[in-house]
């Protein structure tokens, strides 16, 4: 089973600033089969990226994904008031597929 | 647009099955281009993929979960179904409903239902 451990647990920001979340995982992630989840409280999961680095339809370009291996990258260029949110990661290259523990992005 | 609702009891006592359906509207479930998954989150914590399931019946379960998960779907009534037994405290928690597309792997959750809140108690 692929461990993700995401980092760190919280981030204080404030609007305008430049949020960057990591995704390790514990061995590499199969042709950087990797997602990103929004979760804002009392919702569903919102898919934001897929493949590491691809932007789901709909999805702001302020939100960016990188990395490859075991190392992966959320990019969150200007935060928005509506940005502030827990993030997950999550991997698909392998079974079982896992999440991280999340990333909450808080205002500072 | 496609739409997943989740449905069933919202308490279950220790060491009965829980039992979840998920309807999905606006697209067919039989279609060969998706897999259905159930993924749950216990109260303030994160997220754990529970198992998946194609049209046909093919499934994968998360190990850590296996004998006790069955997964079921039903194309005539567009429905997949989750089954949990022997439930304790520990399996409390927003049970959600999601679609995977699928090619030569299956891929990532795109689509959501809003969640239900089950919880295991006397």
């Amino acid at each position: 089973e692929i461990v993700l451990t995401q980092s760190p647990a919280t981030l204080s920001l404030s609007p305008g600033e430049r949020a960057t979340l990591s995704c390790g995982a514990s061995q590499s992630v199969s042709s950087s089969y990797l997602a990103w989840y929004q979760q804002k409280p009392g919702l569903a999961p919102r898919l934001l990226i897929y493949e590491a680095s691809s932007r789901a339809t709909g999805i702001p370009d302020r939100f960016s994904g990188s990395g490859s291996g075991t190392d992966f990258t959320l990019t969150i260029s200007r935060l928005e008031p509506e940005d502030f949110a827990v993030y997950y990661c999550q991997q698909y290259g392998s079974s079982p597929w896992t999440f991280g523990q999340g990333t909450k992005v808080e205002i500072k | 647009q496609l739409q997943l609702q989740e449905s069933g009891p919202g308490l279950v006592k220790p060491s009965e099955t829980l039992s979840l359906t998920c309807t999905v509207s606006g697209g067919s479930i039989s279609s060969s281009s998706y897999y259905w998954g159930w993924i749950r989150q216990p109260p303030g914590k994160g997220l754990e993929w529970i198992g998946s399931i194609s049209y046909s019946g093919s499934t994968y379960y998360n190990p850590s979960l296996k004998s006790r998960v069955t997964i079921s779907v039903d194309t005539s009534k567009n429905q997949l179904s989750l089954r949990l037994s022997s439930v304790t405290a520990a399996d409390t928690a927003v049970y959600y409903c999601a679609r995977q597309g699928t090619g030569n792997i299956v891929y990532y959750f795109d689509y959501w239902g809003q969640g239900t809140l089950v919880t295991v108690s006397s």
